[in-house]
């Protein structure tokens, strides 16, 4: 039962254009959201996160928007580039500490 | 480096057999947490540690699996007469205290069971 779900597997977006990844989860008991970036071979690096009394964080050219009425989250990269390219997962914990992840989105920055 | 580690990077076991991953926190941390990665899958959390005791071990898939943190530091996390279906990549991660904290990952250990 995945309470978790980008429904993406990949996106390839040009240079300088703006990525756009989204997520979607089912307990609306969620409060806190993260997203982390994963090169192979390595962990999960922590990028941004979120509380739910907020509906935007931003962090450099990294920005999330959090829609709880549709349980919906996106993380954007403007402007994207080519060493933003990875595999990007979304989580959810209502406890801030178990978390439930997506599946990845693998993104590619085409230079 | 002081960063998680974790060890092996690689672990390749035959069915039945007994397993053991390490996992070293940054030094400070208070908060561990396993998780496991399989094929094209997200981080399943398994458990949670704060300080020497297991918090919330409600992921472990079933008593095949235990992990302890006897010092607070170090953690093993053990896997009882391994299954092919245990074959997975499995992540520590550690935070300075728990609860809605960043998890610092480690690169993971890749268990194989044949």
């Amino acid at each position: 039962d995945q309470q978790v779900k980008q429904n993406s597997p990949s996106l390839s977006v040009q240079e300088g254009r703006i990525s756009i990844l989204n997520c979607d989860y089912t307990n609306s008991m969620f409060d806190y959201f993260l997203w982390y970036k994963k090169y192979p071979a390595e962990g999960p690096t922590f990028l941004i996160s979120i509380s739910s009394i907020k509906d935007k964080n931003e962090d450099g050219r990294f920005t999330v928007f959090l829609n709880k009425s549709a349980k919906h989250l996106s993380l954007h990269i403007v402007p994207s580039q080519p060493g933003d390219s990875a595999v990007y997962f979304c989580a959810a914990s209502e406890t801030g500490n178990q978390f439930y992840f997506g599946t990845g989105t693998s993104l590619t920055v085409i230079p | 480096g002081a960063g998680v580690s974790q060890t092996p990077s690689n672990k390749v076991t035959e069915k039945g057999k007994y397993v053991e991953l390490r996992c070293d926190p940054i030094s400070g941390h208070t908060a561990l947490y396993w998780y496991r990665q399989s094929l094209g899958q997200g981080p399943e959390f398994l458990i949670y540690f704060q300080g020497t005791g297991a918090a919330d071990d409600s992921g472990l898939p079933n008593d095949r699996f235990f992990a302890v943190r006897p010092e607070g530091s170090v953690s093993t996390l053990k896997i009882q007469r391994t299954e092919r279906g245990d074959s997975a990549v499995y992540l520590c991660a550690s935070s300075l205290t728990p609860n809605y904290n960043e998890q610092f990952f480690g690169p993971g250990t890749r268990l194989t069971v044949l």
